[in-house]
């Protein structure tokens, strides 16, 4: 399968900005997902970010890709205690194939 | 509602013995995945199927099998030949066509544990 790296672990103080990074292999990915897993259930979509663009943003999220790094990050602004999950990024170099990464599990500190 | 629903949440095997998990969707979604997560590992694809009664292996089938008799419904088994059953299972569920919105619809999840 794909490789699809991201960090393990962020903490951030509430209130501050998070920024969570995911490097991929295939640049023929279309395009690069960014998904929310909370304790105990299943990943929900927050957001997805075509390859021939190169910043996305929705409300308190911000998606930059840089496809000559082959570098996806998602920025979390004013970052809340509801923000605290894993957050998964994913590339699609295949039609219906996912390839996700390992995932990064973020704690907001009140 | 429209969604995908697993069951069950908890699911509690003993060594040597076949269990299978449910999987149903109504979003009348053509593709449907199968996913085992471990800690620090993320997701890993175990099986999928793009179409009834089709379905493809993923990167870690050995040990399970499934079958896609019907659009709705694509059922994970987990058989004894699978040396470390652990994990939190994710079932996902795609339109299938390839489009821009063609993202994976995921359902709780099952946690499986061997004791």
């Amino acid at each position: 399968g794909e490789d699809v790296e991201q960090s393990l672990f962020l903490s951030v103080r509430e209130g501050d900005s998070s920024v969570i990074n995911c490097t991929y292999t295939d640049s023929s990915s279309t395009y690069l997902y960014w998904y929310k897993q909370e304790p105990g259930a299943g990943l929900q979509l927050l957001t997805y970010i075509f390859s021939n663009m190169d910043m996305k943003q929705d409300q308190r999220l911000t998606v930059l890709l840089n496809k000559k790094d082959k570098h996806l990050s998602l920025r979390i602004a004013d970052t809340q205690t509801g923000d605290s999950a894993i957050y998964f990024c994913a590339e699609t170099p295949f039609s219906n194939q996912f390839y996700f990464g390992t995932g990064t599990s973020l704690t907001v500190i009140p | 509602d429209g969604g995908i629903t697993q069951s069950p949440k908890y699911l509690f095997r003993k060594e040597g013995q076949n269990v299978t998990l449910s999987c149903e969707q109504n979003l009348n979604h053509d593709a449907m995945y199968w996913y085992r997560q471990d800690p620090g590992q993320g997701l890993r694809l175990i099986y999928y199927s793009q179409i009834v009664n089709d379905f493809q292996k993923g990167d870690i089938a050995e040990g399970y099998s499934v079958s896609r008799e019907k659009k709705e419904s694509f059922p994970l088994t987990v058989t004894s030949a699978q040396k470390n059953p652990t994990a939190f299972y994710l079932c996902a569920s795609s339109t299938g066509q390839g489009l821009v919105t063609d993202t994976q619809y995921f359902g709780p999840g099952t946690r499986l544990t061997v004791l």
